[in-house]
């Protein structure tokens, strides 16, 4: 079946360092999304992605969708104590109303 | 406005009990889906409604899950003769509409099972 492969598990920064996740899926996506889950919190919508090469900015955050609408990328400037998470990413396949949901990555803050 | 509402918030049973887990959609949300996280995992999908029925129920681990939807609003997990494997959070969340390039999930705050 459909999979969105999402990495890295964990990534630690220090605050201020730069933070990206990644996904790929095995095949087309019509769209995707990111979502965060605070540490003991539900996921939470951050942006859908719908057009191949997309790039959208919220504040500190850059997500992109690629040209084959097979991956997708969030990064993080100048990360904040508050950008602690997981991020995940979900895709919406061939069935159109099922998302394919990533497997997230963890951001760690050092102290 | 109201969020997706879900109870019992925290629910600790014997194994081999039946619980049922309780969804309050946002208003006016035709589609609703339940998920299980298990600790530090990523989101299982278990079931999706449109309205009242289920088009997908492959996520549903066991015959021992089922779930209903009713009035297409409420929706209420049943899982009989809980297994120690059970335990985990069990996600609600509904969106405006399905199979319409998707419109974004909202989640509820879960139940935490835990099976002894």
């Amino acid at each position: 079946g459909q999979q969105v492969m999402q990495i890295p598990q964990y990534q630690h920064v220090q605050e201020g360092e730069d933070f990206t996740t990644y996904c790929n899926s095995s095949t087309t996506l019509s769209n995707i999304q990111w979502y965060k889950q605070r540490p003991g919190g539900h996921p939470v919508f951050l942006i859908q992605l719908v057009k191949s090469g997309e790039v959208k900015k919220q504040k500190r955050l850059t997500f992109q969708f690629g040209e084959a609408k097979k991956n997708s990328s969030l990064h993080i400037t100048a990360t904040q104590t508050t950008d602690v998470g997981t991020y995940f990413c979900a895709g919406t396949g061939d069935s159109n109303y099922q998302l394919i949901w990533g497997a997230g990555t963890k951001l760690i803050i050092k102290p | 406005g109201a969020g997706v509402s879900q109870s019992p918030s925290n629910k600790v049973t014997e194994k081999g009990k039946d619980v049922e887990l309780r969804c309050d959609p946002i208003s006016g949300h035709t589609a609703l889906y339940w998920y299980r996280q298990s600790l530090g995992q990523g989101l299982e999908f278990l079931i999706y409604f449109q309205g009242n029925s289920a088009p997908d129920k492959s996520g549903l681990p066991s015959d021992r899950f089922s779930a209903e939807r009713t009035g297409g609003s409420v929706s209420t997990l049943t899982i009989q003769r809980t297994q120690q494997e059970d335990s985990a959070v069990y996600l609600c969340a509904s969106s405006l509409e399905a199979g319409m390039g998707n419109q974004p999930q909202h989640f509820g705050d879960g139940t935490r099972l835990s099976i002894l």
